[in-house]
């Protein structure tokens, strides 16, 4: 049964960079049958997906076009994780983060979820 | 980009009735990219319905989807206590990947 280990900062200041792991056991990041995502989750915008890496015959990294260009997702197959890089933080940043496996199209596991608040 | 919008915000029932969520797209989606998910206060969603129909590993069989095109339903046949949280619908597509619908309460009436 594969679980999700998150880990890093739950307060971050304006301008940084958020970094967030997401440790995997009972499946591996370069499964050829699994997607990776980070999805958050605020009061004001609901869930929203931010991306996703995967394997196939080469890695792929996909983002929603809003975060683009502040956004990097990154698989660490020595670690079996995989980790999210937002920078220049702003207030409206401030959410819950959540990494996922997906399979069939939708997210069959979760971590455990970390509160990320962006404040000085 | 594709807009999901389910109804009601909230659902009152009392254990033992039946539970009929639905959601409802902007545009037609394919079943096979329609999921559904149940999340309680403090936790992660939780995968109860991939492909429209397909419940997930160890979801008890009271929960069921049904749908097509623009209308999806989620159905409880008999709510239990534990049943009491936040559904939301969620499609895979292009660019975002996954888009959510604003979730339905369902709460103890």
């Amino acid at each position: 049964q594969v679980q999700l280990q998150q880990s890093g900062p739950g307060l971050v200041k304006p301008s940084q960079t958020l970094s967030l792991t997401c440790a995997i056991s009972g499946d591996s990041v370069s499964s050829t049958g699994a997607v990776w995502h980070w999805i958050r989750q605020s009061p004001s915008r609901g869930l929203e997906w931010l991306g996703k890496t995967y394997y196939r015959s080469n890695w792929s990294k996909e983002y929603v076009p809003s975060l683009r260009s502040r956004m990097t997702i990154d698989p660490d197959t020595s670690r079996n994780q995989y980790s999210l890089q937002l920078n220049s933080m702003t207030p409206e940043d401030t959410a819950v983060y959540y990494c996922a496996r997906g399979r069939n199209f939708a997210l069959d596991s979760w971590g455990q979820g970390t509160l990320v608040i962006v404040s000085s | 980009e594709i807009v999901l919008t389910q109804s009601p915000g909230t659902l009152s029932l009392s254990p033992g009735e039946r539970a009929t969520l639905s959601c409802r797209a902007s545009q037609s989606v394919t079943s096979t990219y329609l999921a559904w998910y149940q999340q309680k206060p403090g936790q992660a969603p939780r995968l109860l319905i991939y492909g429209a129909s397909n419940r997930a590993t160890g979801i008890p069989d009271r929960f069921s989807g049904s749908g097509s095109g623009t209308d999806f339903t989620l159905t409880v046949s008999r709510v239990e206590p534990e049943d009491f949280a936040v559904y939301y619908c969620q499609r895979f597509g292009d660019s975002p990947s996954f888009t959510f619908g604003q979730g339905t309460k369902l709460e103890i009436k």
